[in-house]
């Protein structure tokens, strides 16, 4: 099955305890992107990849990183979170073939940081 | 400015109603996505509309493509309550450019 895996779906955590959260594609696809939603705050790009070893910052890339060693695979990762990056994160991916770039998401990671 | 506007951003309506959700995005493109999301769910593809004059329906929801207009609507035909969620609209602003992203409309449907 075509699809966005994200891990954990759910986490719990205090503040500078560094996390990674995992996304995986199983599609082939060149282009994947993490996003984080905040009530009232519509989506919001934290970081993106055109390719493999390419990433760029989004709107919101303070406190996040990210890389891209694999094309299936683009971790998030929190050296040291904070309680405003508690928040609903979705990774999600494209084929961005030039003639259709529709996005495919991931299941979504709620992460509380206290 | 890339950017995209919806309107309405909340809209609270009856079962049996109709009611449209306009999109309107700033530079010329004719490629426009239509997602849904319900509550604590991720969003899943409802239209992709690739030219102008495009129209894509699917059970009570209808979504068109006005490239010169820079407007893409989604129309909802008698709602029901299982409509109830938040809609998105993206577009794309050129080749080998990502999506932009409306602010979304939390759509609730009364009973």
């Amino acid at each position: 099955e075509a699809q966005v895996t994200q891990n954990p779906r759910y986490l719990i955590t205090v503040t500078g305890k560094k996390l990674t959260v995992t996304c995986s594609q199983n599609m082939n696809h060149e282009y994947m992107s993490w996003y984080r939603q905040d009530p009232g705050l519509g989506l919001r790009q934290i970081y993106y990849s055109m390719n493999v070893e390419v990433t760029d910052k989004g709107d919101v890339p303070e406190g996040y990183k990210v890389s891209r060693k694999e094309k299936r695979n683009f971790p998030l990762i929190l050296e040291s979170p904070s309680p405003n990056q508690t928040s609903l994160y979705f990774c999600a991916s494209s084929p961005f073939t030039g003639t259709r770039n529709e996005q495919f998401f991931g299941p979504g990671t709620r992460l509380t940081v206290l | 400015e890339l950017k995209v506007e919806q309107n309405p951003l909340f809209l609270s309506m009856q079962e049996g109603k109709n009611y449209t959700i306009y999109c309107n995005y700033s530079t010329t493109s004719d490629r426009l996505y239509w997602y849904r999301q319900d509550p604590g769910k991720s969003l899943e593809s409802l239209f992709v509309l690739l030219s102008n004059g495009a129209v894509k329906q699917e059970g009570r929801l209808m979504a068109s493509l006005d490239t010169k207009a820079r407007l893409s609507t989604l129309h909802i035909t008698a709602a029901v309550h299982d409509l109830s969620a938040t809609y998105f609209c993206a577009f794309e602003p050129g080749s080998n450019y990502q999506l932009i992203w409306g602010a979304g409309t939390k759509l609730i449907i009364k009973p």
